[in-house]
């Protein structure tokens, strides 16, 4: 059974039209993670939540915020999304005694 | 700072082949080590891990060692098959909720029949 499900699979957008993605868990983990992950390149780590404690990256622009209701669920949302946040979002997971991270099917995102 | 260096892709090998894609870290301090699968279209499955000196990690035929004196994880398989042709990446990450995973750029594996 999928520890974590990311809904859309394939989202497309308008440039400038914002847009949420949507990541749930069914492990109960206290940290989730959002990864930018473009063509032939490794993931980039956007921003997590450990707990409720929010954790953003230096480098991730301020079009990108997130939001984490409850253990379960996690959004990230493209405020004004450009052509070049076309790509592959992964959302992950850890927690506990688990030191590793456990990803999600991605949601590719196609900003037209 | 903390780092991972793959070997540069791609790499095509014929079935049955033997695989090797070396890893190597650089890291302040002793992280568990990790590979990495994704599969076209999909997202990162973990295939193996190693937390401390010496671990071996193994799964589905793969298996990488820790190994300190080296810095070194490199991934190997016996007998490659055609549904292993995917990305690979080796990933070091130490203990703790907020650490992150430093991954490396990733080798992709195509393996024809």
């Amino acid at each position: 059974d999928a520890m974590v499900i990311q809904n859309p699979r394939y989202q497309v957008t308008q440039f400038g039209k914002p847009v949420t993605l949507s990541c749930s868990q069914t492990l109960n983990h206290n940290v989730m993670y959002w990864y930018q992950q473009k063509s032939s390149q490794a993931p980039k780590l956007l921003f997590h939540y450990y707990d409720k404690d929010f954790n953003n990256e230096a480098d991730t622009p301020d079009n990108f915020q997130s939001r984490r209701p409850n253990t379960s669920f996690c959004f990230l949302d493209i405020r004004s999304p450009g052509l070049g946040d076309a790509a592959m979002y992964l959302c992950a997971i850890s927690g506990g005694l688990v030191n590793e991270q456990f990803f999600g099917p991605g949601t590719r995102l196609t900003v037209l | 700072g903390n780092s991972v260096t793959q070997m540069e892709g791609p790499v095509t090998l014929s079935e049955e082949a033997f695989l090797t894609i070396n890893c190597t870290y650089t890291a302040t301090g002793y992280p568990s080590l990790f590979w990495y699968v994704q599969y076209p279209g999909e997202g990162l499955q973990l295939l193996l891990k190693a937390t401390k000196a010496d671990d071996k990690g193994s799964n589905k035929g793969f298996e990488a060692t820790y190994r300190k004196e080296t810095t070194s994880f490199h991934l190997e398989k016996g007998s490659v098959q055609v549904s292993d042709s995917a990305v690979y990446f080796c990933a070091l990450k130490f203990q703790g909720g907020s650490e992150k995973l430093v991954f490396g750029k990733g080798t992709k594996l195509t393996v024809n029949p």
